[in-house]
């Protein structure tokens, strides 16, 4: 059974930083792209990064330069560096996996998310 | 970026009902559609694929289709445990985008 389980968010003051965890167990790692997807608190769902099994990486425009994504496939371990944290940026963050090996922007298993709030 | 519209914002409906919801791209995404279902304090539940295909466990009462710019995701008979947010989002980037969803509430 596929599982994943994000840590890491807290309060930060603006200008903060932060780094979100996402372990995953129960399928080949390596095998996925993983994503990291944000829910704004009442707000619809926004993609913010991708990183594919072997490494390449992908953000919105509104992360871009701020926001770092990594994977360590021999921990099946994925990771979202938060800089430069802005107001806006506070939402739930949610690990995603990605449907099929090789593939990209498809979502088929979700952790539970955990709570990033930007406020000084 | 690729904007999507989602139609209507939310409705009501009664248990049995057939329901429709409309998604539409900024631009021709082919068939690279996927639809989303979200309960209040939950992560979200991946449905359809591709436009129309799908994901295994989905209950057969969910359906889609749509191909280019206009989709289309159809629950035929309306279940109490339906109720929920829906979300489309193209998967033609990245980026990837959703539509702003919509509320599905039993009457």
């Amino acid at each position: 059974e596929v599982e994943l389980l994000e840590s890491g968010g807290e309060y930060v003051p603006p200008g903060g930083s932060l780094r979100l965890s996402c372990a995953a167990s129960g399928f080949t790692f390596s095998d996925y792209a993983m994503n990291w997807v944000r829910q704004a608190p009442g707000k619809g769902l926004e993609w913010v990064s991708a990183v594919s099994g072997g490494g390449t990486t992908y953000y919105a425009d509104s992360v871009k330069g701020r926001f770092t994504i990594s994977r360590d496939n021999s921990k099946n371990t994925l990771h979202l560096q938060l800089n430069s944290l802005r107001s806006e940026d506070t939402a739930v963050y949610y690990c995603a996996k990605e449907r099929a090996v090789g593939g990209l922007g498809s979502f088929d298993h979700w952790g539970q998310g955990t709570l990033v709030t930007v406020s000084s | 970026d690729i904007q999507m519209t989602q139609s209507p914002s939310s409705l009501s409906a009664s248990v049995g009902d057939r329901v429709t919801i409309t998604c539409r791209a900024s631009q021709d995404i082919n068939v690279w559609l996927n639809w989303y279902q979200q309960k209040p304090g939950r992560a979200p539940n991946f449905l359809i694929y591709a436009a129309s295909r799908l994901q295994s466990g989905v209950p057969s009462r969910f359906s889609a289709s749509g191909s280019g710019t206009d989709f289309t995701l159809t629950i035929s008979s309306l279940q109490p445990e339906d109720s929920a947010t829906y979300y489309c989002q193209e998967t033609y980037g990245p980026p990837y985008t959703f539509g702003q969803g919509t509320k599905v509430e039993i009457k």
